[in-house]
């Protein structure tokens, strides 16, 4: 059992929106504000989406977008393209023993 | 170009050690901290290790503490992870990530192999 919930899945139309939940605790989603979101798609590595809840690497498009509520943090992706289809990853410092915490993952689809 | 490239993954038995290595090019390997990241097949991510740029702060899951030690040697800008006493469970792509839970892990290598069987 992962450590931050994420949904399974979730899916989109190209040109819509979609939002992806992630949910922990006092601990790491809600007590700093150090969450991170990866991509990944099919045989490759993991990349970078957004790091401190909702800063956008160099590169990044604008179409994706990170927030925080309480223990729950989102990634919203705009504008829904073909290519946004992969697995989505949320991470978050954690003030227990160990340092970083991942979500299991939501796996968009794009209908 | 900036990257970092994993090797030294492998078959190993079960109670059998491995060490993996990573080595970085195109940015300055000493300044910045790192981790080992592990993906078991067709499983989600799992964070293994973490190690800051001069070795001071050292951070384990605690499926791995006790028999993964991480290390780096800044002068040969490389990073490792020595696997003792392997388990079934420990079978996945590692994959050597630049960065922090703060700064997010934002240079990634195509990952090495490790399977642990019998």
């Amino acid at each position: 059992q992962s450590a931050l919930t994420q949904p399974a899945s979730v899916s989109g139309s190209p040109g819509q929106s979609i939002t992806i939940s992630c949910t922990g605790t006092s601990s790491d989603v809600g007590g700093h504000n150090y969450v991170s979101w990866y991509q990944q798609h099919p045989g490759k590595a993991p990349k970078l989406m957004i790091f401190d809840v909702s800063k956008r690497p160099s590169g990044v498009s604008n179409r994706f977008s990170g927030s925080k509520s309480g223990n729950t943090a989102s990634l919203t992706i705009s504008g829904l393209l073909a290519e946004d289809e992969a697995d989505y990853y949320c991470s978050s410092y954690t003030s227990s023993s160990t340092l970083v915490v991942f979500g299991g993952g939501t796996r968009l689809t794009v209908l | 170009e900036v990257q970092v490239v994993e090797s030294g993954g492998g078959l190993v038995q079960p109670g059998g050690s491995l060490r993996l290595s990573c080595a970085a090019s195109g940015f300055t390997f000493s300044n910045y901290e790192m981790n080992w990241v592990r993906q078991a097949p067709g499983k989600g991510l799992e964070w293994v290790s973490y190690i800051s740029s001069g070795s001071s702060m050292i951070y384990y899951a605690d499926s791995v503490k006790g028999r993964f030690t991480i290390s780096r040697d800044n002068a040969k800008n490389s990073l490792y992870l020595q696997m003792n006493s392997l388990r079934v469970e420990d079978t996945a792509i590692y994959y050597c990530a630049r960065g922090s839970s703060g700064s997010g892990m934002d240079v990634w290598g195509k990952g090495t192999t490790v399977t642990v069987s019998s």
